[in-house]
């Protein structure tokens, strides 16, 4: 049973637009959400966090929006730039128990 | 800026082998995690120690995986015999008990 899901796994998007990437959860304890970026051959990066108590959290060109009640997530890059090319990964967990449940992963190719 | 370190990058065995990675977590970071990670997949958590203690090893096939953190630092994980379906990256990940883990660059096994 997928409790992180990431339906889209590839995206294409022109420089400069906005991606969107998106990441539904079926577990209602979940309350604390990460957004990570992975190149190929290295380790997953951290790119922005958000808590249940907020529905929104901005970090320059990055947004995540939280809507508990649909249990979906989204991650927001704008301007999209080519260096934005990568597998992104959205993972959840039941704050506390610092264990998080990832998705499949997106791949996004921000096209110049 | 402190980074997760992980050694080797890549492994290649045979089949019925043992092998062996090592991770070192970032200065004082309490908690580590080893994932495995299938090509086309998310991370899946094999163990989670708290400083030298196993907090959640429920995923880890434990007829062929072992895992320690002797003084709570630096951290093994060890798979023997290996078998064609371990072939992955194996990532670790640190965290200072709050709730976003920083990955290292992981380890890719090839089993033949």
């Amino acid at each position: 049973d997928q409790q992180v899901k990431q339906n889209s796994p590839s995206l294409s998007v022109q420089e400069g637009r906005i991606s969107i990437l998106n990441c539904d959860y079926t577990n209602s304890m979940f309350d604390y959400f990460l957004w990570y970026k992975k190149y190929p051959a290295e380790g997953p990066t951290f790119l922005i966090s958000i808590s249940s108590i907020k529905d929104k959290n901005e970090d320059g060109r990055f947004t995540v929006f939280l809507n508990k009640s649909a249990k979906h997530l989204s991650l927001h890059i704008v301007p999209s730039q080519p260096g934005d090319s990568a597998v992104y990964f959205c993972a959840a967990s039941n704050s506390g128990t610092y264990k998080y449940i990832f998705g499949t992963g997106t791949r996004l190719k921000v096209l110049a | 800026e402190a980074e997760v370190a992980q050694s080797p990058r890549y492994k290649i065995t045979e089949k019925s082998q043992a092998v062996a990675f090592w991770c070192d977590p970032i200065s004082g970071h309490a908690t580590l995690y080893w994932y495995r990670q299938i090509l086309g997949q998310g991370p899946e958590l094999l163990v989670q120690f708290q400083d030298e203690s196993v907090v959640d090893d429920s995923q880890l096939p434990k007829d062929r995986f072992s895992a320690e953190r002797l003084k709570g630092v630096d951290s093994t994980l060890k798979i023997q015999p290996a078998e064609l379906g371990d072939s992955a990256m194996y990532l670790c990940a640190s965290s200072p008990g709050e709730e976003t883990q920083y990955f290292g660059p992981g380890t890719r096994l090839l089993v033949l």
